[in-house]
């Protein structure tokens, strides 16, 4: 039983260009969270998604960002145009029902802008 | 605002030690209190907390809630160098349709042998 699986581990772009994320839960779960992690700070919670819903976006910077999960296949972290400040660690956690705090992380992508 | 503060912000111990982490936190719609240990990649869960004074124990480590004044502790007896993380506490903040977790900074543990 495969956990969360994110990809790629490690992600560099260059400034101006577009990053994407990926994050598939771990198998029955439709309930997908994105946190980031910038040097020596916590955890920031981003936005929290069921599939085909945005339900809480409230972490989400107002622009560049944007996120989803569709019906079918992983849910996708998108940066556009990113600047040296995206650099960060960005984890997908995901829960089989919205209950279910002790969700489960991913290793995370770290994403280097250069 | 919501916060969620974690003290100290690193700890030196030697092997064998016992520690205290501790967290404090102002969050509305409070629902539950999480524990989780962070070794360079995904924060792995430890504990949650949703009741007042009622300890829960995993081996070596154990963690209590005091929802009156607002706090946790992370207990670690008898540390081992495997023991050095960063350990994060994190808040259930609940209402309405959203779920997410506030997290402290973290308290970054370091056991020497």
């Amino acid at each position: 039983n495969a956990g969360v699986m994110q990809n790629p581990r490690h992600l560099v772009r260059r400034r101006g260009q577009e990053a994407r994320l990926r994050c598939s839960p771990m198998k029955g779960h439709s309930h997908v969270y994105w946190y980031r992690q910038l040097p020596e700070e916590g955890l920031k919670f981003m936005v929290y998604l069921q599939k085909e819903n945005i339900i809480d976006e409230s972490g989400m910077p107002k622009e560049r960002f944007s996120a989803e999960f569709p019906k079918e296949g992983p849910s996708i972290l998108r940066i556009q145009q990113v600047v040296r400040g995206d650099s960060a660690a960005y984890f997908c956690a995901s829960s089989r029902d919205k209950a279910n705090y002790g969700y489960t992380f991913g290793s995370g992508t770290r994403l280097t802008v250069v | 605002e919501d916060k969620v503060v974690q003290s100290p912000l690193s700890l030196v111990v030697h092997e064998g030690d016992t520690v205290t982490l501790n967290c404090s936190y102002e969050v509305t719609n409070f629902r539950s209190l999480l524990w989780y240990k962070q070794e360079k990649k995904a924060p792995t869960f430890l504990f949650m907390l949703t009741s007042s004074g009622i300890e829960k124990k995993s081996g070596r480590l154990s963690s209590i809630l005091d929802k009156k004044e607002l706090f946790s502790i992370l207990n670690i007896t008898a540390t081992q160098t495997g023991d050095s993380a960063v350990y994060l506490c994190a808040v259930v903040s609940y209402g309405g349709a959203t779920n997410k977790l506030i997290f402290g900074t973290g308290t970054l543990l370091a056991v020497q042998p």
